[in-house]
């Protein structure tokens, strides 16, 4: 069973277009995390909710726009993409009550290319 | 000034060596300490977690914490081809809910 998934794994789309990338998590963890990871393998940290609520938000450009459906998802919308978008999104997921590590689990990462 | 700065490699080292990745950091708060791996075309995972200053061992790995000069360590002994990936640190504070990552250190062995 797959603990952390996201969808699509490949997107591939043309500047101006307006995309969205799920996420489930079936540990039953009460965060989940968008991370970008740029060329350089830089990992940044864009959003974070807990229990369904925004906790962090980073300087992320308002055309990103995470939403919650319930705990167990983190779907992320970005409108008018642009090139500097292109990168790898990771998904994770983490316990955060109680857990003094606050270990992450990660999905596998969607590429996104923006031509 | 970044509050995690990490040794940006890459490193690439032959099969066998010792391999030293180091991060620094800024902030006294920080009291959890993790190193994350990650293999290419894969989301990080973690490797290692200490808590408090000293060594920690796990096979062939040891995290070193100096929490004095605000400085940890991750050796890896008998370096394996496996072992190539990015490794990045993680410090946590005590109540804070974000992770700050270092900008991970890409390591090669060369078999």
């Amino acid at each position: 069973d797959t603990a952390v998934s996201q969808t699509p794994k490949y997107l591939v789309t043309q500047m101006g277009n307006d995309k969205s990338i799920k996420c489930e998590q079936n540990l039953g963890h009460d965060t989940m995390y968008w991370y970008k990871q740029d060329s350089k393998k830089f990992l940044k940290i864009m959003f974070s909710y807990n229990n369904k609520e925004l906790i962090i938000n980073e300087t992320v450009p308002n055309r990103f726009s995470p939403k919650s459906p319930d705990k167990a998802h983190l779907n992320l919308h970005i409108n008018s993409l642009e090139l500097g978008d292109s990168a790898v999104y990771f998904c994770a997921s983490s316990q955060l009550a109680g857990g003094l590590y606050n270990e992450q689990f990660f999905g596998p990462g969607t590429r996104l290319t923006v031509l | 000034q970044k509050e995690v700065e990490q040794d940006p490699g890459p490193l690439s080292v032959p099969e066998g060596a010792i391999v030293s990745l180091n991060c620094t950091y800024s902030n006294s708060a920080f009291q959890y300490f993790m190193w994350y791996r990650q293999y290419s075309r894969k989301g990080p995972e973690l490797l290692m977690y200490t808590y408090s200053s000293g060594n920690k061992e796990d096979g062939r790995f040891t995290a070193q914490v100096d929490k004095s000069s605000k400085y940890i360590s991750l050796f890896i002994r008998d370096s394996q081809p496996s072992d190539s990936a990015t490794y990045l640190c993680v410090l946590r504070g005590a109540n804070a809910g974000k992770s700050t990552f270092g900008d991970g250190t890409t390591l090669t062995v060369k078999p």
